[in-house]
């Protein structure tokens, strides 16, 4: 079955604390991104990637840092948390528009991140 | 920003058509008209997409204006489990495109 996978789904973790929120798609799409959603604000774009190697900056991006090592993986990557970084994450996936191609974005189910 | 307008909250009766409209006045013109949905914290969910024509799946329609700058997202037949936030999005056909999500629309079913 084609999907995006994200863990944990939650995590509680403490202010300062490292955490990586891994996703993995399997595919074998070439652009991931990391979004975040919180009351009121809709979904944000933390990062993205158009290729392994090849990360760019989102919308909101302080704060985290992402590394794109392999095709199907994206870990996201909050080296010093805090509190304001507490919302619902989501991963996605997909094709890009690109070479003719029309693309569909397929997300993760979510990780629901609180920093204390 | 988002660069689309949508309303923030809609009705509609079940087993009735759900019309969700969406006005993109500065599409260029080699952006896609998408749209998605979300059900209460769950991923996003691709629905369909369209360039210029007028586009269907088994999901929904999806009307584009000739002038491309509105469009209106047709649940044919809406069901409670069809209660979600709709997103209308338009996206750039290049490799460095961004997908903006604005505040969409929520759409309540009613039984």
């Amino acid at each position: 079955e084609a999907q995006v996978t994200q863990n944990p789904r939650y995590l509680i973790t403490v202010t300062g604390k490292k955490l990586t929120v891994t996703c993995s798609q399997n595919m074998n799409h070439e652009y991931m991104s990391w979004y975040r959603q919180d009351p009121g604000l809709g979904l944000r774009q933390i990062y993205y990637s158009m290729n392994v190697e090849v990360t760019d900056k989102g919308d909101v991006p302080e704060g985290y840092k992402v590394s794109r090592k392999e095709k199907r993986n994206f870990p996201l990557i909050l080296e010093s948390p805090s509190p304001n970084q507490t919302s619902l994450y989501f991963c996605a996936s997909s094709t890009g528009v690109s070479r003719g191609l029309t693309d569909t974005q397929y997300f993760g189910p979510g990780t629901r991140l609180t920093v204390l | 920003d988002a660069k689309t307008t949508q309303p923030p909250s809609m009705d509609c009766a079940e087993g009735r058509a759900a019309n969700l409209p969406c006005n993109h006045s500065t599409i260029s013109g080699n952006e896609y008209v998408y749209w998605y949905r979300q059900i209460h914290s769950q991923g996003p969910q691709y629905i369909i997409h369209g360039l210029k024509n007028n586009e269907t799946n088994e999901m929904a329609s999806l009307i584009i204006t000739e002038d491309r700058k509105s469009s209106t997202l047709i649940l044919p037949h809406a069901t409670l489990r069809d209660t979600a936030v709709y997103y209308c999005i338009v996206r750039v056909a290049r490799r460095d495109d961004k997908i903006i999500f604005g505040k969409g629309t929520r759409l309540h079913i009613l039984p």
